[in-house]
């Protein structure tokens, strides 16, 4: 069974610059989320997907972050513009099982902003 | 408040020594506990999940605990070999609301070094 897939695996770009990140979840899992994990620290939530429906973006800066996933298997994380403090590794994870069920981890993109 | 607390921050040890991560949380429903290990450069990869009847289970030479009536939880480590330096985090779930919105609560990791 193929794994989450995330590209890029790495990106370097300067503040105030846009970038986009994208995600394909394992075939099948219907629940899709979307982490940010700032060094040393746990990942946080940004975005939660059930299919192509939003379940729960209540940590994802609206003002800047935005993000979609069209026909309910891939999706795309988009940063307009960038900030310094945007720069971590961003983790997408899929589950089959809704909330609560294990969840499988992309590996990740680290994305530094300059 | 939510939150899930663990310590040591970081941990360095011998190789072949064993070690016991620890977890603390005030989640509630609370739902299940799963431990992950995630190597540098890597996503997490789940190595334990326990619910509020389990108080113990192994998967190889790890061993999970769960104390559902203080709330804690510890991840024991035996023989430790090189390949387990990595961040383990440990995830809190409570049971899912009306709303439907995020019940997964992370600890912010241990990072275990495992030296020769």
């Amino acid at each position: 069974e193929a794994g989450v897939a995330q590209s890029p695996r790495y990106k370097i770009i300067e503040k105030r610059q846009s970038v986009a990140f994208w995600c394909n979840p394992i075939s099948g899992h219907a629940t899709l989320y979307w982490y940010q994990q700032i060094l040393g620290q746990g990942p946080k939530l940004l975005i939660q997907f059930q299919n192509n429906g939003v379940v729960d973006d209540s940590q994802l800066p609206k003002d800047r972050f935005s993000a979609e996933r069209l026909k309910g298997v891939d999706s795309t994380l988009k940063i307009q513009p960038a900030k310094l403090e945007d720069s971590a590794v961003y983790l997408c994870a899929s589950s089959s099982e809704g909330q609560g069920g294990e969840q499988f981890f992309g590996p990740g993109t680290r994305l530094t902003v300059l | 408040k939510n939150q899930v607390e663990q310590s040591p921050q970081s941990l360095i040890i011998l190789e072949g020594k064993n070690c016991t991560l620890q977890c603390n949380y005030t989640v509630s429903p609370f739902s299940n506990l799963r431990w992950y290990k995630q190597d540098t450069g890597r996503g997490p990869v789940s190595l334990t999940i326990m619910t509020f009847s389990e108080n113990t289970k192994s998967n190889g030479r790890y061993t999970a605990t769960l104390d559902a009536d203080t709330k804690q939880s510890s991840l024991h480590i035996t023989a430790s070999q090189l390949s387990d330096s990595a961040s383990y985090i440990c995830v809190v779930s409570a049971f899912p609301s009306e709303t439907g919105a995020n019940n997964l609560f992370f600890g912010t990791g241990t990072r275990l070094t495992v030296i020769p």
